[in-house]
């Protein structure tokens, strides 16, 4: 198993420009999300998806799209990209939760694209 | 406003000797606990997890301690090594809410030989 892959792993688009970040995991996951990390302030949640055809809201959206193509890919769009969404950009997945005293929310990630907006 | 601070953002531990790790959180309704460990360049890995019915829990090197009263818990890694240096995050999630975990902003732990 690969377990969750993003591509591209880097980069640099000018500002104005719209492209869009791809990730896919094959565990059977159900739940799909997108993260930025900036220098300082951790992991901050963009988009997610609970299950195939559902996506919500994260701490961050504007700026940003997001599409859950089918069970195993979710995809972030950029559409007009600003130098504010310099940042590396991590997907995760988790399997459905399974009860309270396990780790059913155990994220995994992927490897993360660097994106830089000139 | 963080829900989850780590307010240590640097930890320097000589190899061989103990690593302490801390992370306060503010929402009361947190009930699962996790650490992630996250090298350069890499997506961070889950580590160890605690839910809130538990005080402690062990594994191998890692150790995490959970103070309900006092919102705070410890990542204790014994004996520390090099191959520990890495960026710790916290993070924690409610069972009866979205569980979608909140992540402090991370600890960057250097392990000296």
């Amino acid at each position: 198993n690969a377990g969750v892959t993003q591509t591209p792993k880097f980069q640099v688009l000018k500002t104005g420009q719209s492209m869009t970040l791809q990730c896919a995991q094959d565990m059977n996951h159900n739940s799909m999300y997108w993260y930025r990390q900036d220098p300082g302030m951790g992991l901050r949640l963009i988009y997610y998806s609970a299950s195939e055809g559902t996506t919500d809201k994260g701490e961050v959206p504007n700026g940003y799209n997001v599409s859950r193509l089918n069970k195993r890919e979710f995809s972030l769009r950029l559409e007009s990209a600003a130098p504010s969404q310099t940042s590396v950009y991590f997907c995760a997945s988790t399997p459905f939760p399974t009860g309270r005293d396990s780790s059913y929310n155990e994220q995994f990630f992927g490897p993360g694209t660097r994106l830089t907006v000139l | 406003d963080q829900q989850v601070k780590q307010n240590s953002p640097s930890l320097s531990v000589q190899e061989g000797r103990i690593s302490i790790l801390n992370c306060d959180y503010t929402n009361s309704m947190f009930d699962y606990f996790l650490w992630y460990k996250k090298y350069p360049a890499e997506g961070p890995t889950f580590l160890i997890s605690i839910s809130s019915i538990k005080d402690k829990n062990e594994d191998g090197r890692f150790t995490v301690f959970l103070n309900k009263s006092a919102k705070h818990l410890s990542l204790h890694i014994v004996p520390s090594q090099p191959g520990d240096s890495a960026v710790y995050f916290c993070a924690a999630s409610e069972a009866g809410g979205s569980y979608i975990p909140t992540f402090g902003r991370g600890t960057s732990l250097i392990v000296h030989p």
